[in-house]
């Protein structure tokens, strides 16, 4: 969906350096979440937002944070990067249809 | 504690054949299910979906058959055709949960042939 847009689109990175990984909307969703893809994980769900500055955990939260200061941006942070966080970053916005989330096309993290 | 197993990674089939992707859950409080369609380097895509007070749903080519009792959900692509040719994830949600975080399984590649 044209409606989400994620940067940047590839990183590599050194252990320990902090990341920041963007989500922009145009659809103003009120809910959004960030997951990552990993083989044999399928996605799981790292934090998700139900409003600005309204911000909840997922399963695999650890290590990272996020902050929605207005609708349409939703950021990610790695505030100290491992090679545990090698992954697809993925973020969606809810749509007003049940469980249809709308993706971005992802970021791909690379940590060395 | 994966929630929502699919426990075959990849499915080969014919061109034209029948496609059957399988996904089990175990929380019996998830009380609406998804399928996710994905091409490399792109977002997944919502496929169909199905709420747990029916046992199939069909839209084109495309039919979800729930069954609660076995907490086993299936979907049938037929027939299957190239563009088909995919990472499949089945999702999993409690509607009672006002956030709405889907559960999903760990996809499984389908691979059409002509």
């Amino acid at each position: 969906d044209a409606g989400i847009t994620q940067s940047p689109r590839h990183k590599v990175t050194e252990t320990g350096t902090p990341v920041t990984l963007r989500c922009h909307q145009t659809e103003n969703h009120r809910y959004m979440y960030w997951y990552r893809q990993d083989p044999g994980h399928g996605l799981r769900l790292i934090h998700y937002s139900y409003g600005v500055k309204d911000t909840d955990k997922g399963e695999v939260s650890d290590g990272y944070s996020v902050s929605r200061s207005k609708t349409e941006d939703f950021l990610l942070t790695l505030e100290s990067a491992t090679s545990s966080q090698t992954s697809v970053y993925f973020c969606a916005g809810r749509g007003t249809n049940t469980g249809e989330l709308f993706f971005g096309e992802g970021s791909r993290l690379t940590v060395l | 504690d994966q929630q929502v197993k699919q426990n075959s990674p990849s499915l080969s089939v014919q061109e034209g054949r029948i496609s059957i992707l399988n996904c089990d859950y175990t929380n019996s409080m998830f009380d609406y299910f998804l399928w996710y369609k994905k091409y490399p380097a792109e977002g997944p895509t919502f496929l169909i979906s199905i709420s747990s007070i029916k046992d199939k749903n069909e839209d084109g080519r495309f039919t979800v058959f729930l069954n609660k009792s076995a907490k086993h959900l299936s979907l049938h692509i037929v027939p299957s055709q190239p563009g088909d040719s995919a990472v499949y994830f089945c999702a999993a949600l409690n509607r009672n949960q006002g956030a709405q975080k889907l559960v999903f399984g760990q996809g499984t590649r389908l691979t059409i042939n002509p």
